[in-house]
């Protein structure tokens, strides 16, 4: 069964600095999210895209935050300037139109 | 609005209990339902769905049914075993909100032998 891969599994980044985070959705999917956890906390949504263009953002989904998808497979989230609270697994999802999200599992974020 | 608001845990049980974990949803449209399980250490899977009203999804023994009257997608099972022990996600999608899906805060799930 197709599935979303998400890489690097785990990476830990100083404060201030740039991280990319990587994902490869599902070939045929048209949607794709990125959502996050922070340890033992509620899955919350950052952003969903669609047709090349962010179709919603919530509220933590600031500047310091923004996605691409720079050719046909991937889709990525940079984080611009972390901050110890960007601390989370980082969770890329895909669908179709109507179907379940697929989840990937996740890239777990430490700054420090 | 869309929301979910899932029973709060966390739910300890003993193994072969009777589950149950309430979701009720707020909706604009008509709405998909989803339950999504959490194991330790790995991400969100797709537990079981429904599309429409009176629709019963079930996997692995769990079952919930979507109840349009009462706004409500209750996660039932009826003997868990240790291997559930997860956290447990109930969901939404609104075709009219562009494929959007919202989340409910999660509910613990532990089983004990």
């Amino acid at each position: 069964e197709p599935e979303v891969t998400q890489t690097p599994s785990h990476q830990v980044t100083q404060m201030g600095q740039e991280v990319i985070l990587r994902c490869v959705p599902i070939s045929n999917h048209l949607y794709f999210y990125w959502y996050r956890q922070i340890l033992g906390q509620k899955v919350e949504f950052l952003v969903s895209f669609y047709n090349n263009e962010i179709s919603e953002k919530s509220e933590i989904f600031d500047d310091q935050f923004s996605v691409e998808r720079p050719d046909g497979s991937n889709f990525t989230l940079k984080i611009r300037s972390t901050k110890l609270e960007d601390s989370a697994m980082y969770f890329c999802a895909s669908s179709d139109w109507g179907s379940p999200l697929h989840f990937g599992n996740g890239t777990r974020l430490t700054v420090t | 609005g869309n929301s979910v608001t899932q029973m709060e845990g966390p739910v300890t049980l003993s193994e072969e209990a009777f589950l149950t974990i309430n979701c009720t949803y707020t909706a604009t449209g008509y709405p998909s339902l989803f339950w999504y399980v959490q194991y330790p250490g790995e991400g969100l899977q797709l537990l079981l769905k429904a599309t429409k009203a009176d629709d019963k999804g079930s996997n692995k023994g769990f079952e919930a049914t979507y109840r349009k009257e009462t706004t409500s997608f209750h996660l039932e099972k009826g003997s868990v075993q240790v291997s559930d022990s997860a956290v447990y996600f109930c969901a939404l999608s609104d075709p009219n909100t562009g494929n959007q899906f919202y989340f409910g805060t999660g509910t613990s799930l532990t089983v004990i032998p």
